[in-house]
């Protein structure tokens, strides 16, 4: 079981270029979390995604920021435009399920993927 | 509002002693409480969870965590602290009528030899 995979890593870009960040979501899981932490900070929602649908996207800024997780394929999270306050460790996240007792599931994160805007 | 404070935004020990990480919880509902931690560079690490049942619960490597309903409370710890504890902890909480978990800031544990 690979767990939640995030790729690149490490993505270097500079300003007004675009960042796509890919997370591949635990076998089985089809919820998907994506949270920002800039250093030294806990972690900012961003968006909250089922396959096909966007579920919650209040943490998302309204500009430049857009995510999918689309039927085939991982989830991306997408920042046109990049600006140095862009610069942060993006975090993905999947679980089974959501509400109740039942779906009080565990999130399991993937390593990150950190982005710097030079 | 839901929320979540974690006090102290670092907390250094001795090798050998004892450990807590504090956390306070604010929720409408029944409170689901995480603990996680995150090594430098790498991505969150569940520990362990409070749903119902037992107030204390026990989680991942040696640490627990006590539910004080009243204190509206969930405390980490650990009875003798490893230098390799050293990480960052997180604080999590959510209700049970709602998905999205509420982190905290995070605390900083330095287990010094």
């Amino acid at each position: 079981n690979a767990g939640v995979m995030q790729n690149p890593r490490h993505l270097v870009r500079r300003r007004g270029q675009e960042a796509r960040l890919r997370c591949s979501p635990m076998k089985g899981h089809s919820h998907v979390y994506w949270y920002r932490q800039l250093p030294e900070e806990g972690l900012k929602f961003m968006v909250y995604l089922q396959k096909e649908n966007i579920i919650d996207e209040s943490g998302m800024p309204k500009e430049r920021f857009s995510a999918e997780f689309p039927k085939e394929g991982p989830s991306i999270l997408r920042i046109q435009q990049v600006v140095r306050g862009d610069s942060a460790a993006y975090f993905c996240a999947s679980s089974h399920g959501n509400k109740g007792v039942s779906g009080a599931n565990v999130l399991t994160f993937g390593a990150g993927s950190r982005l710097t805007v030079l | 509002a839901q929320s979540v404070a974690q006090p102290e935004d670092q907390v250094n020990v001795a090798e050998g002693n004892p450990l807590t990480v504090k956390c306070t919880y604010s929720v409408s509902g029944n409170p689901y409480l995480f603990w996680y931690v995150q090594y430098p560079n790498r991505g969150l690490q569940f520990l362990l969870k409070y749903i119902t049942g037992d107030n204390l619960v026990k989680g991942s490597y040696g640490f627990e965590a006590e539910f004080n309903k009243s204190q509206t409370s969930f405390h980490l710890k650990k009875p003798s602290a490893l230098v390799s504890d050293s990480a960052l902890y997180f604080c999590a909480v959510r209700d049970d009528s709602n998905y999205q978990l509420i982190w905290g800031a995070g605390t900083k544990l330095i287990i010094k030899p």
